[in-house]
């Protein structure tokens, strides 16, 4: 099974602030990495897709890169709407995992 | 529109079974693979089960293999998880998703249900 680990386990930033979150994989998932957004009592949001890809509707302000282990999120300016709690997908071996999750609160 | 709408979560005993349903609607089900997803209360998600689109390959986590059946009825636009001989520790919110590619499933998920609770406890 393929682990991720997402670092930090939280993150407290301001608005208008650039967030930068990680993503490593116990071994290499290529670029077959997602990210999603989850806020209190909604459903998670696909927001990037194969490592880079932002998925339909999801603002520039959101991007993600790397490839093999290493994946980063960045978030380059926080508006309020994004403080959430993020988490990583690989979907290159059975069974899919998600990372622990990062949450970005309000400093 | 793409809608999913899950039902069949409550409180079940240990040992005991349950079905969840999801209802797909806005899209043409039976090209896409779906998937269940699961959300222990205050934690993080758990992919639990994949199904592709024709029904004929199905995936399933460790934690659940022997014990849960992932199935699609194409003919009703509906995705069924049945849960057998649950334990305490499958409580937690329970999603349906949608596979964001047709055809050729991604196993990224584009559409999320609001989830259903299902909650085992004596």
């Amino acid at each position: 099974e393929i682990v991720l680990t997402q670092s930090p386990a939280t993150l407290s930033l301001s608005p208008g602030e650039r967030a930068t979150l990680s993503c490593r994989a116990s071994q290499s998932v290529s670029n077959s990495l997602a990210w999603y957004q989850q806020k209190p009592g909604q459903a998670p949001r696909l927001l990037i897709y194969d490592a880079s890809n932002r998925a339909t509707g999801i603002p520039a302000s959101f991007s993600g890169s790397g490839s093999g282990t290493d994946f980063t999120l960045t978030i380059s300016s926080l508006e309020p709407e994004d403080f959430a709690v993020y988490y990583c997908q690989q979907r290159i071996n059975w069974p899919l995992t998600f990372g622990g999750g990062t949450k970005v609160e309000i400093k | 529109e793409v809608q999913l709408l899950e039902s069949g979560g409550g409180l079940i005993q240990p040992g005991g079974s349950l079905r969840l349903s999801c209802a797909a609607s806005g899209f043409t089900f039976s090209t896409y693979a779906m998937s269940w997803v699961r959300q222990p209360p205050g934690r993080g998600l758990e992919w639990v089960s994949s199904i592709s689109g024709s029904g004929g390959s199905t995936y399933y986590a460790d934690s659940v293999k022997g014990r849960f059946t992932i199935s699609r009825d194409n003919s009703k636009n509906t995705l069924y998880l049945q849960m057998n001989s649950l334990r305490a520790e499958d409580t937690a919110v329970y999603y349906c998703a949608k596979d964001k590619r047709a055809m050729a499933a991604s196993y990224y998920f584009d559409y999320w249900g609001q989830g259903t609770l299902v909650t085992v406890s004596s």
